[in-house]
């Protein structure tokens, strides 16, 4: 079952501009966990976020996480066109066995040169 | 490179026959996790072991089957395959449960 439902589900912008995911989930969590996946390809693993975490950053991305709204955001700023590609959340839920993560369908995001 | 590797790259078969699918995890972790992503269902997790123990199951029917060797090496058998089998198979790896997982390149199967 999808837990996380990413928000849009397509994204085009230009180069330069900032791009902005949202996820929203239904229940507790240990910890969100953001992914990007080129065109069928592996996923790369780019934030974690605890529960207890109100935000992170790494590099050009930034994790927002409100568990009052069970739901987190990314931002990716200055967009490159290598950012293009598909961003999902998942949830590790709390009251089950950890790291049983559960992936929403993905944000596919195009950024165009 | 995330450090988890997966064999074969590609898998072509036909219905009703095996197939068994090979990961190693990154050096020093000791959780490995399997998930399938296709087309309808999205990413599902399949199942999950800690060093060489089975820890939790998901949605992993019942002609699948893994298990984790005390080098942690993990492998995922497929048996009686379907046309709807066909996916991308992830495995990742953690060096605990409830961390950062790092997923492999994916295993893609064609069942024809």
């Amino acid at each position: 079952s999808q837990q996380g439902e990413e928000d849009p589900q397509a994204l085009s912008i230009q180069e330069g501009e900032n791009a902005t995911m949202n996820c929203s989930y239904k229940t507790s969590i240990n910890n969100l966990q953001w992914y990007r996946q080129n065109s069928g390809r592996g996923l790369v693993h780019l934030i974690l976020i605890r529960s207890n975490e109100r935000e992170k950053h790494s590099g050009r991305l930034r994790v927002t996480l409100d568990t009052s709204k069970k739901s987190s955001s990314l931002l990716i700023t200055a967009s490159r066109a290598a950012d293009t590609a598909s961003y999902f959340c998942a949830t590790d839920p709390t009251g089950g066995s950890q790291g049983n993560l559960i992936f929403g369908k993905g944000t596919k995001l195009s950024v165009k040169p | 490179d995330s450090g988890v590797t997966q064999t074969p790259k590609h898998l072509i078969t036909a219905t009703g026959q095996r197939v068994t699918l090979r990961c190693s995890p990154r050096s020093g972790d000791l959780s490995v996790y399997w998930y399938q992503q296709s087309l309808d269902q999205g990413l599902q997790f399949l199942i999950q072991y800690y060093n060489g123990e089975e820890r939790a199951k998901g949605n992993i029917l019942e002609r699948f089957s893994a298990q984790q060797f005390p080098d942690l090496h993990s492998e995922l058998n497929l048996s009686s395959l379907e046309l709807g089998d066909s996916a991308l198979y992830f495995c990742a790896s953690s060096v605990l449960y409830g961390e950062t997982q790092y997923f492999g390149p994916g295993t893609r199967l064609l069942v024809l």
